[in-house]
């Protein structure tokens, strides 16, 4: 079935620095692919997305670029700051399936 | 506008005590709706589904179970709740009717097993 497999956390980031948290996924036909983000406390919100093969999904400073040929929707950041401190998921949305499929999570703490 | 209610939002219930978490949705109408769990030091599993009133679909096997009365209202209960079942639980719906593909969350429910 479909998943996705994201890199394990805890990660930790001095501010300014460069954020990169790996996603790779196993499914059939063309899935959706997003990021969400939990702060803490809170539920989930959508981060990006993207919907087909080189599309680039952006937000908030946040880049990922969904590649067919290595299954991947890496994430990434130039300059991280202290509240982009969250859980980032990595999820996809299979072709006419009902159900969305995360990753397990990663955990960015950035320090002043 | 999109909301999605859920309560109670924290709750600790001793070990072989019922569960009742409540979803209500506003804003959209015949919604597929979702309860996902994102236990301590885990990713966020998906336990049920609906695609409508009286439909459900389960995921994984346990001592949860998931009805959905009306149109717009989720439960997800239990009638003996173990340890393992702590956790974050997350009701879910397709946001702007699912042409987007994305989900919208709500809030969460904190349950506590002791």
């Amino acid at each position: 079935g479909d998943s996705v497999t994201q890199m394990e956390g805890p990660v930790t980031l001095s501010e300014e620095a460069f954020l990169t948290i790996n996603c790779t996924y196993t499914a059939t036909g063309y899935p959706s692919l997003f990021w969400y983000v939990q702060y803490p406390g809170e539920g989930l919100q959508l981060l990006l997305k993207a919907t087909k093969a080189d599309d680039k999904g952006s937000n908030k400073g946040f880049e990922a670029t969904y590649r067919k040929e290595t299954t991947s929707f890496h994430l990434e950041k130039g300059s991280v700051q202290v509240s982009d401190s969250a859980v980032y998921f990595c999820a996809l949305r299979g072709y006419n399936n009902n159900d969305m499929r995360f990753g397990a999570g990663t955990r960015l703490t950035v320090k002043p | 506008s999109q909301t999605i209610h859920q309560w109670p939002a924290t709750l600790v219930q001793p070990v072989g005590s019922p569960l009742s978490l409540e979803c209500t949705v506003e804003g959209t109408s015949n919604p597929n709706l979702y309860w996902y769990r994102q236990a301590a030091g885990r990713g966020l599993q998906l336990l049920f589904y609906s695609v409508g009133i009286g439909q459900i679909s389960s995921e994984v096997p346990q001592n949860l179970s998931a009805s959905r009365p009306q149109d717009r209202q989720f439960i997800l209960s239990s009638k003996k709740l173990l340890l393992s079942d702590s956790g974050f639980y997350l009701c879910a719906c397709p946001r702007g009717g699912g042409r987007t593909g994305e989900l919208f969350f709500g809030e969460g429910s904190r349950l506590t097993v002791l």
